[in-house]
């Protein structure tokens, strides 16, 4: 397997559940991203990581939360979501934070009941 | 705050006629601008990036800091170009990127 792949593909969950998104990137680069897209609206970042600390929080609520094991895996953990935070969650890695070129994964589409 | 403007939600054009995607960003240092472009039922992948300065499945782009642009260029549009296209500036560590762009090419 090569490139960025995320799992799950398609997630359903109650606003009460607790799931996970994970990212997993096989090009060796040391930065990997979290972003939401939403209908209409402009891709969105949600947290950055380089080497495996956070660098970029961007005033996500706290029922998102990010984990970062190594360079090659990066996780979104959901807890208590609301049905606005329905979403495609696209994961993404650069081979350095200061690099431009963006590697996207194919997503994570996330319905919240 | 850095934003990048695309204004069309949806462009239609038949295959054959010169397309125009346009793409505006506010100015804020001197930013990288990219093309992404994402095919359907495939993943967000880079197009083009305003420093390499190529063509790309025909497609150019020119930066005009003076307007603050960015738009993305094909003189003839092909079925297979029908996707959507995202314009995004890279500054300060940053990705910020458009609502995107719906290109459909008619045959």
């Amino acid at each position: 397997e090569t490139g960025v792949t995320q799992t799950p593909r398609h997630l359903v969950m109650g606003m009460t559940n607790k799931k996970s998104l994970k990212c997993e990137q096989h090009l060796g680069h040391n930065a990997m991203y979290w972003y939401k897209q939403s209908a209409k609206k402009p891709l969105e970042l949600m947290f950055v990581y380089s080497l495996e600390e956070r660098v970029e929080n961007n005033s996500v609520p706290s029922r998102f939360s990010p984990e970062c094991p190594n360079s090659s895996h990066l996780f979104l953990h959901l807890h208590t979501l609301q049905p606005e935070d329905s979403a495609l969650y696209l994961c993404a890695s650069s081979q350095d934070l200061g690099t431009g070129e963006l590697f996207f994964g194919e997503g994570s589409r996330l319905t919240v009941l | 705050a850095q934003r990048v403007t695309q204004p069309e939600k949806l462009l239609s054009v038949f295959k054959g006629a010169p397309v125009e995607l346009k793409c505006n960003y506010s100015y804020s240092g001197s930013p990288e601008l990219f093309w992404y472009v994402q095919y359907s039922r495939q993943r967000l992948q880079l197009l083009l990036r305003h420093i390499s300065r190529e063509s790309i499945k025909g497609f150019t782009a020119d930066l005009n800091k003076g307007e603050t642009s960015f738009h993305l260029k094909k003189p003839f549009a092909q079925e297979e170009d029908s996707a959507m296209y995202y314009c995004a500036s890279y500054n300060f560590n940053k990705f910020y990127f458009g609502s995107g762009t719906k290109l459909n090419v008619k045959p």
